[in-house]
């Protein structure tokens, strides 16, 4: 079965320095990895996706994720932060369930980003 | 605009009192499913329906139901709710089998007491 860790549950940083936020991931076979955000008080909304094509995946607002099948790690980065960059970010990975893709999430790393 | 729908936003009951949060989607998606979130725990699947009238128990189904009778709507239903289902409360749908990523409806907040 697939899963993900993401591994700090806080990382703090100040705007305008760069962002990290880590993922690693265990999958049986060449897995599809997503970034989500949740901001404060709304949904989930896609940053980025890895579906096996280039392994450096640009996403929204700035945000790149690199696909390291020999580390097996997704980290998401983005290299200055702005202040509405606060939010909680989920690392998922998909797995194939009778059918359709199954998302499996991480427990969420939340970004808290000081002036 | 593309979006799914919750409804309540948020909800206060008491324990026992039956309850429906609906879910609705304008993308035609077959692929529809609920979630919650706890804290520290991610988000975990409750049940998931591939098509109408095609439904199925995710990773922690206990105490919850579902019914896909149209494509686009996907409601949740807690029978006798208890206050260990507390929790924030997500609806998602796909197409091509989920591939692509999912759109989330806004939350839905649920309290028990």
């Amino acid at each position: 079965a697939q899963s993900v860790t993401q591994l700090d549950s806080h990382v703090s940083v100040s705007e305008g320095t760069p962002v990290l936020l880590r993922c690693n991931y265990s999958s049986s076979y060449s897995p599809s990895l997503f970034w989500y955000v949740q901001h404060p008080n709304k949904g989930l909304q896609l940053l980025l996706k890895y579906t096996s094509a280039a392994t450096l995946v640009k996403g929204i607002n700035g945000f790149e994720a690199e696909f390291k099948k020999s580390e097996t790690s997704f980290h998401l980065t983005k290299p200055s932060a702005h202040m509405s960059d606060a939010a909680e970010y989920f690392c998922v990975v998909s797995q194939m369930n009778t059918g359709f893709q199954k998302l499996v999430f991480g427990t969420g790393t939340r970004l808290l980003v000081s002036p | 605009e593309a979006q799914v729908t919750q409804n309540p936003r948020y909800l206060i009951t008491v324990t026992g009192k039956k309850l429906t949060v609906t879910c609705s989607q304008n993308m035609n998606h077959e692929y529809m499913s609920w979630y919650r979130q706890d804290p520290g725990l991610g988000l975990r699947q409750i049940y998931y329906s591939m098509n109408v009238e095609v439904t199925d128990k995710g990773d922690v189904p206990e105490g919850y139901k579902v019914s896909r009778k149209e494509k686009r709507n996907f409601p949740l239903i807690l029978e006798s709710p208890s206050p260990n289902q507390t929790s924030l409360y997500f609806c998602a749908s796909s197409f091509n089998a989920g591939r692509a990523g999912y759109t989330f409806g806004s939350g839905t907040r649920l309290t028990v007491v």
